[in-house]
């Protein structure tokens, strides 16, 4: 089945540094790739939408300058958290869609600033 | 997208059926039923969808009403390792937009 990976699985870092993480869609082209953060105990929000070749589109209250979304090619979308403080402490995770198939998911990536 | 309603939480014994309840009684004609599961530190597992017709695969069957105003998704013999949170949502696959997810129902499988 569809299989989207996420780099790194978590990560650990001092405030003020920035953090890239990758999500790649391993078997198949995606069309469109979502961005989710889920705080403890909370479900999934969606940060912003990710076409291949444009801008990325950010859901209210998310800041598109300090999470900046690159998706290069149709396998891969980067998440870039700069200037990192502790509120943006999160686990992130990524979702892949191709045409009107169910989107899968990556597993994540724990994000903890120090 | 329509709003669902689940149940907060759910037991169910190991080698039981599990059916996990969803309400969603303002779905529109185009929007699918879709459900996922997130284990524990994990990203969400698409389990299974469907328009109008009960549907079954390798890992659940879902049961739509008729009037598409809720539905079930069964579990035929829960084991351990299906305890998570279970997301039912309404979706609408034509526009590929934002999968909402709720609450959703925690269930936990008990030997």
């Amino acid at each position: 089945g569809a299989v989207v990976s996420q780099h790194p699985s978590w990560v650990i870092c001092k405030s003020g540094t920035s953090v890239k993480i990758e999500c790649r869609s391993l078997d198949f082209q995606a069309t469109t790739m979502f961005w989710y953060r889920q705080f403890p105990k909370q479900s999934l929000m969606l940060m912003a939408t990710s076409n291949e070749g444009s801008k990325a589109t950010y859901e209210q209250g998310v800041e598109k300058d300090k999470f900046l979304i690159n998706h290069a090619s149709l396998t891969l979308s980067t998440l870039t958290v700069t200037s990192a403080h502790p509120e943006d402490s999160s686990f992130y995770i990524c979702s892949a869609i191709y045409s009107n198939q169910p989107q899968h998911f990556g597993d994540g990536t724990r994000l903890s600033i120090l | 997208d329509a709003k669902t309603t689940q149940p907060t939480s759910m037991d169910c014994a190991e080698g039981r059926a599990a059916n996990l309840p969803c309400n969603h009684s303002t779905i529109s004609g185009n929007e699918y039923v879709y459900w996922y599961r997130q284990i524990h530190s994990q990203g969400p597992q698409y389990i299974i969808h469907g328009l109008k017709n009960n549907e079954t695969n390798e890992m659940a069957s879902l049961i739509i009403t008729e009037d598409r105003k809720s539905s079930t998704l069964i579990l035929p013999h829960a084991t351990l390792r299906d305890t998570a949170v279970y997301y039912c949502i309404a979706y609408n696959t034509g526009t590929a937009s934002k999968l909402t997810f709720g609450t959703g129902t925690r269930l936990q499988v008990t030997l």
